[in-house]
Parts: structure tokens; C-alpha cells; sequence
């Protein structure tokens, strides 16, 4: 079973504006990773952050993680269109460094 | 440095056929692990591998096996296709400590019919 949510699944914004995506997520973890997904490609790693952590910061992105909601965000500031791909959250702890992703949030950035 | 690469790129089975994946790391990279992704399901681990010549069980591993035979390649096994396995697969790799980021591959699409 996936381990994470996202919300929303589409998401439609004008570039210039922040998109933000969320993530829940069912048992207790060692860390959480945001990837982003181009149509078509393989997955490309964005930014990590451990359960130690709150917040983390990485040019226009910005995640938080509330371990005592079991939830994270990813806001992108200032969209671009090339910022249009999937972006899935994956939780890290069981052992063996395995990843358990989330269903991913469409994010089409329009011009 | 090709990083993660993936063979073939597509391929269309028929039912019960078989065919072998091959994923190729260039990093030196430890660990090793084969997903797939389904439309609206994200990406679900079938297999991983630890170190040269182990390997373990995912989350759907049913219907498929692995091998780990040289630390770069990381071979997928499909000994009778069936329509449930059309997807899309994709290889990744990492260094052996939690939280190391995951390298893909760029996707093998599978279709059984």
C-alpha cells in the first residue's frame, strides 16, 4: 500500500505564483524526499529532510515536515513553466535506505 | 557518466512470454531497487538489492525476480507475462546509508497483452 498521499492531485497555477503540495503519511519515519517527474522521464531527487528537521530550504523550494501530524509540504516560489512536471513524496526508514512514495501531485505552470 | 541506465526503453509481451530487464550503475553505487509506476498509484518497489549477490523482496514482488550477479547491474525477471505487470519500470540506485537520495533510470514501458 502507498505510505503517502498528496494533495492536491492537479494543480493549475499562472507562473509567478507559489505552488504548494502536501503530503501525509501513515507510520513513523527517518526522513522524507520530495522528486519531481518530467512527462516521460525518470524521477530526479529535489530535497530531503530528516525527522529532526522542521524546515529546509533549496533555492525556490521550501519543505516543512510535522512529524507529529505525519504530514509535509513543498512550496515552490515564484513558478516557472519549465517547473510543469509530477511531484511525489517518498518516506525513508525501513531499512535498506527503500523509499515508499506517494501518489504524486500534477503541477502544470501556465504562462 | 551515464549514471542509471535502463534496457530496452519499451517492449510489448504477449501473455506468458518472458523477458529480462537490465539496469546498469556507473556510481558505485551499493544499494539497487526496481519499481513500477501505475497511473494514480506512484511508484511501488518490486525488488532491492544491499550489496553484490543479495537481494530482497518489495512491496509487489510477486511474478517477478531479481539478480545482482556484478555491484553495477541489477536485472529484472518476467517468467510468464500477464496483463497485471503492463506498466512502467524504473531502476534507481544509492549509496549505502538512509536518507542518501535515490538515482533513477529513465523508465522501461511494458506492455503485456
Amino acid at each position: 500500500s502507498q505510505q503517502g498521499e498528496e494533495d492536491p492531485q492537479a494543480l493549475s497555477i499562472q507562473e509567478g505564483e507559489n505552488a504548494t503540495m502536501n503530503c501525509s503519511y501513515k507510520t513513523s519515519i527517518n526522513n522524507l524526499q520530495w522528486y519531481r517527474q518530467n512527462s516521460g522521464r525518470g524521477l530526479v531527487h529535489l530535497i530531503l529532510i530528516r525527522s529532526n528537521e522542521r524546515e529546509k530550504h533549496s533555492g525556490r523550494l521550501r519543505v516543512t515536515l510535522d512529524t507529529s501530524k505525519k504530514s509535509s509540504s513543498l512550496l515552490i516560489t515564484a513558478s516557472r513553466a519549465a517547473d510543469t512536471a509530477s511531484y511525489f513524496c517518498a518516506t525513508g526508514g525501513g531499512g535498506g535506505n527503500k523509499l515508499t512514495f506517494g501518489t504524486g501531485t500534477q503541477l502544470k505552470v501556465e504562462l | 557518466n551515464a549514471g542509471v541506465t535502463q534496457t530496452p526503453k519499451f517492449r510489448v509481451l504477449k501473455t506468458g512470454q518472458s523477458m529480462t530487464l537490465l539496469c546498469a550503475q556507473d556510481m558505485n553505487h551499493e544499494y539497487m531497487y526496481w519499481y513500477r509506476q501505475d497511473p494514480g498509484m506512484g511508484l511501488r518497489l518490486i525488488h532491492y538489492s544491499v550489496g553484490e549477490g543479495t537481494t530482497a523482496k518489495g512491496e509487489v514482488p510477486d511474478g517477478y525476480n531479481v539478480s545482482r550477479l556484478k555491484k553495477q547491474n541489477f536485472l529484472l525477471g518476467l517468467e510468464s507475462a500477464a496483463p497485471s505487470q503492463t506498466s512502467v519500470y524504473f531502476c534507481a540506485s544509492s549509496y549505502s546509508r538512509e536518507s542518501a537520495p535515490h538515482r533513477f533510470g529513465p523508465g522501461t514501458r511494458l506492455t503485456v497483452t
